[in-house]
């Protein structure tokens, strides 16, 4: 069965500054990877997706299949960035959306 | 377009008895997942409809089933309520049915609250 594991239940940053939420994942097939996040007092959004390799809001993961990792990364994170994220797998591409979700990270930015 | 819109907001049962969540997708959309996401936790798979069937299930027992009506809309039913099934419950719509990946669309989900 898969896994992911996002080891940092909260994250905070100054705005400015980098910003990296980690995210492991254990499946033994070629999955794909995501990230969703929920903003306050909104629903759930994909954020962006591995195999699409875009770069949205200025945020980009990679995915490292050696150490089963595809953390998101953010090179300055903004105040608006503040929200909860989560890292999701699909067992392949063509699994019809059975998603495993991580436990989520809050991303708090500071002004 | 209002989206993925679900009801109701919030209910509250005691133990042992049963309860029923609705669904409406997205304009669009024909598959309906269904996730649960106790407090502090990430959403867990329940199962996904499409054409009227259920056609992916997650680790959840046979208390948890659903229904997708001819109109794409679907419903989730839990017997047997316990205080472990206080969760918020999340519908999600997508397009093309259960062997292909579209991006899902989340609903504001219903908070369930077992007493």
């Amino acid at each position: 069965a898969q896994r992911v594991t996002q080891p940092e239940k909260l994250l905070s940053v100054f705005k400015g500054a980098p910003v990296e939420l980690k995210c492991n994942y254990s499946y033994s097939g070629s999955p794909e990877l995501f990230w969703y996040v929920q903003y306050s007092r909104q629903r759930l959004q994909l954020l962006l997706r591995h195999i699409s390799r875009e770069s949205i809001k200025g945020f980009t993961a990679d995915l490292n299949k050696g150490e089963t990792s595809f953390h998101l990364k953010k090179p300055f994170a903004q105040e608006e960035d503040s929200a909860m994220y989560y890292c999701a797998l699909n067992p392949t591409w063509d699994a019809g959306n059975m998603l495993t979700f991580g436990g989520g990270t809050r991303l708090m930015v500071k002004p | 377009d209002a989206g993925v819109t679900q009801s109701p907001t919030h209910l509250i049962k005691t133990r042992g008895q049963q309860v029923t969540l609705r669904c409406s997708p997205k304009s669009g959309h024909d598959t309906v997942s269904w996730y649960q996401q106790a407090l502090g936790q990430g959403p867990q798979f329940i199962f996904q409809y499409y054409e009227e069937e259920e056609r992916q299930r997650g680790n959840f027992p046979d208390r948890f089933s659903g229904h997708q009506f001819p109109n794409y809309s679907s419903e989730l039913n839990v017997n047997a309520l316990w205080l472990g099934d206080s969760a918020l419950y999340l519908c999600a719509s997508s397009s093309g049915g259960a062997s292909s990946y579209n991006e899902q669309f989340f609903g504001p989900g219903t908070r369930l609250t077992v007493l």
